[in-house]
């Protein structure tokens, strides 16, 4: 079975700190892909990222970065220079195949991490 | 593009009322999925469908029916509504998998 383990609950920070947010995973496919979401207070869910089990590089975009360890099974997320506009519910999801078809398409989500970044 | 529209977005419902929410996509998606979210729980899936046609059990799918007759729309049927399906749920949907799912706006749901 696939399993997300978001073990931060809750994470308040200052603006234009550096934070964190671990996610590790298990799954005993060889395939697999990895997302981030975010959950703003508004309560719509946006995709930030995808990774695929073979690509082990480490992304960029702007202040958001991640790190993908196959050797521990985990995606982190860093945030630069933290921002009140980051102050979210932030998932992490694992993509499993489904039965019929054996695409990564079935998603299971960590229980996300709530951040409150402080002006 | 609309992407995916879920309605309603907020519902009342006494405990044994039936009710139907709804999901559709424009995306010409195959897979299009039902989740629940619960404080401190993240979100669980309760039905998926592959295709027009096929649909399956999630992780916590009691109370809950689903049906694909198109590729647009998904449906999740309330059966005999309880306190304990208060939540909210999303529908979503894919083209593939690999290229992450785009949610609905959600329905926040009470059963009183």
């Amino acid at each position: 079975a696939q399993k997300v383990t978001q073990a931060q609950t809750e994470i308040s920070v200052v603006e234009k700190e550096d934070v964190t947010l671990d996610c590790v995973y298990e799954t005993r496919d060889t395939t697999y892909y990895l997302f981030w979401y975010k959950q703003p207070p508004s309560g719509e869910l946006v995709f930030l990222i995808r990774r695929n089990s073979f690509d082990e590089q480490n992304e960029i975009s702007g202040r958001y970065s991640w790190n993908f360890q196959k050797s521990t099974s985990s995606f982190n997320f860093t945030i630069t220079a933290s921002q009140v506009v980051d102050s979210a519910v932030y998932f992490c999801a694992l993509s499993s195949p489904f039965p019929y078809t054996g695409a990564n398409s079935k998603l299971t989500f960590g229980k996300g991490i709530t951040l409150s970044v402080r002006p | 593009n609309a992407g995916v529209t879920q309605t309603p977005k907020f519902q009342v419902l006494k405990t044994g009322q039936s009710m139907t929410l709804q999901c559709a996509q424009d995306m010409n998606h195959e897979y299009m999925s039902w989740y629940r979210q619960d404080p401190g729980m993240g979100l669980r899936l309760i039905h998926y469908s592959v295709g027009a046609g096929i649909t399956d059990q999630g992780e916590v799918p009691n109370g809950y029916n689903v049906s694909r007759s198109t590729t647009e729309d998904f449906p999740l049927r309330l059966l005999s509504a309880a306190p304990s399906q208060t939540s909210v749920y999303f529908c979503a949907s894919t083209r593939t998998g690999t290229d992450g799912y785009t949610f609905g706006s959600g329905t926040r749901l009470t059963v009183v």
